[in-house]
């Protein structure tokens, strides 16, 4: 069961540049998420998803664009690359649900470098 | 505002020296707290979800408790292998934003 893959591992952008993180799920989970992590700072949410059509901000979403054609695939887009974008990316995914606490489950991450 | 705050930022242990982690948060509701392990250069992984005041769960030397403010992560007789950087994460009510800490970075020295 291959859970959240995300690729790529590693990238290094130019300034300005733009690329797609890819992420799939095999779960069937309906939520996806984006996350950046980065030292001190913890895990903050980029983008989100419940479902096919449907996103939201999270708390850090200028420079990044999603979109959700399918509940399997959920890609991160990074419009015009800047080196405060340089981070670790996860994607992550549950079952979704407003009324319940689903856990959720993690790729393990795309490193990204802009310089 | 939702917050998590965990404590200590770092921990060296002896191999077999109990200890415990600290999570505090502020939610409006609670519908979930959630830990994870993290190596470096890996994704969290998984480990314990609580959802209730009281509620405690095991898994090895690890158990988590919960109560209406803060979540204890407690290693019992800690290996080297323990070593890892350990997250706490809550889910508000009316909400899909799962909010994390910064993580603890545990090292067990043998």
């Amino acid at each position: 069961n291959a859970g959240v893959t995300q690729t790529p591992k590693f990238q290094v952008l130019k300034t300005g540049q733009s690329m797609t993180l890819q992420c799939a799920q095999d779960m069937n989970h309906e939520y996806m998420s984006w996350y950046r992590q980065d030292p001190g700072m913890g895990l903050r949410l980029i983008h989100y998803s419940v479902g096919a059509g449907i996103t939201d901000q999270g708390e850090v979403p200028n420079g990044y664009n999603v979109s959700r054609s399918t509940t399997e695939d959920f890609p991160l887009r990074l419009l015009s690359a800047a080196p405060s974008q340089t981070s670790v990316y996860f994607c992550a995914s549950s079952q979704t649900g407003l009324s319940s606490g689903n856990t959720i489950y993690f790729g393990e991450g795309s490193w990204l470098t802009v310089v | 505002e939702d917050q998590v705050t965990q404590s200590p930022e770092a921990l060296r242990l002896q191999e077999g020296e109990s200890s415990s982690l600290n999570c505090s948060y502020t939610v409006s509701g609670l519908r979930g707290l959630f830990w994870y392990r993290q190596d470096p250069g890996k994704g969290p992984e998984f480990l314990f979800t609580l959802y209730s005041a009281g509620e405690e769960k095991e898994k090895e030397r690890l158990k988590a408790t919960l109560t209406k403010k803060e979540s204890f992560l407690h290693i019992t007789a800690p290996k080297p292998e323990d070593s890892a950087t350990y997250l706490c994460a809550v889910r508000d009510s009316g909400t899909y934003k799962y909010i994390f800490g910064t993580g603890t970075r545990l090292k067990v020295l043998a």
